[in-house]
């Protein structure tokens, strides 16, 4: 099946800081998503994105579908972005989504 | 409408015991997933629902778990004859659309 890594594992960064995330892919998919995990588990949708580039506030993403990657920034680093970034992605005719292992991100004050 | 709600918030249950999970999604998202997640790890799909039809179930889902939507409206999980490696948080989530989903707080069981 359609394998899907994230990478780094873990980034501790101070407050105002920048990240990049990013999510490889094995196969084609339908649909690619970037959710944020709180500290106390609450899952939240921050993008679809199966192609191209979307903003919102200090987040925005980039799929290049062709290439099997995606990348997640975040500018201006707050202590409230802390938690696990999960990419997951849709495989062609198939309702579930398969997840990477995320993205451990603290900053810190 | 407060979001997707599940019952129980935390289960502690004895190996063998069966356990039942609850939820209850937006009220008019027609599609409902469950997902399994444990520490580390990123949620693995259990099962989906569109409406009141069961139209994928995962090969993790063993012959011991079963869920139901009974009119399309909340869902139910249950698992029978718990073992140790069932302990997990348990993720519920809804939507009109695949790309949109809403998850619970999810149900953290543990099985002694």
């Amino acid at each position: 099946g359609i394998q899907v890594e994230q990478s780094p594992p873990d980034l501790i960064l101070q407050e105002g800081a920048n990240s990049t995330l990013r999510c490889n892919f094995s196969d084609s998919v339908n649909n690619l998503q970037w959710f944020h995990q709180n500290p106390w588990g609450q899952l939240i949708n921050l993008f679809y994105i199966p192609s191209g580039t979307k903003q919102n506030g200090r987040l925005s993403a980039t799929t290049v579908a062709t290439e099997r990657y995606s990348l997640l920034y975040i500018s201006s680093s707050q202590t409230t972005d802390s938690g696990v970034y999960f990419c997951a992605v849709e495989p062609d005719s198939n309702y579930q989504l398969i997840w990477g292992a995320g993205t451990k991100l603290i900053i810190k004050p | 409408d407060t979001g997707v709600s599940q019952d129980p918030r935390h289960k502690i249950t004895k190996r063998g015991q069966n356990v039942t999970f609850r939820c209850d999604p937006i009220s008019e998202h027609n599609r409902l997933y469950w997902y399994r997640q444990t520490l580390g790890q990123g949620p693995e799909f259990l099962t989906y629902f569109q409406n009141e039809a069961q139209l994928e179930k995962s090969r993790l889902l063993s012959d011991r778990f079963s869920a139901e939507r009974p009119k399309g409206s909340f869902s139910t999980l249950e698992i029978q004859r718990t073992e140790q490696g069932d302990s997990a948080m348990y993720l519920c989530a809804s939507s009109l659309r695949t790309a949109d989903p809403f998850f619970g707080p999810g149900t953290r069981l543990t099985v002694l």
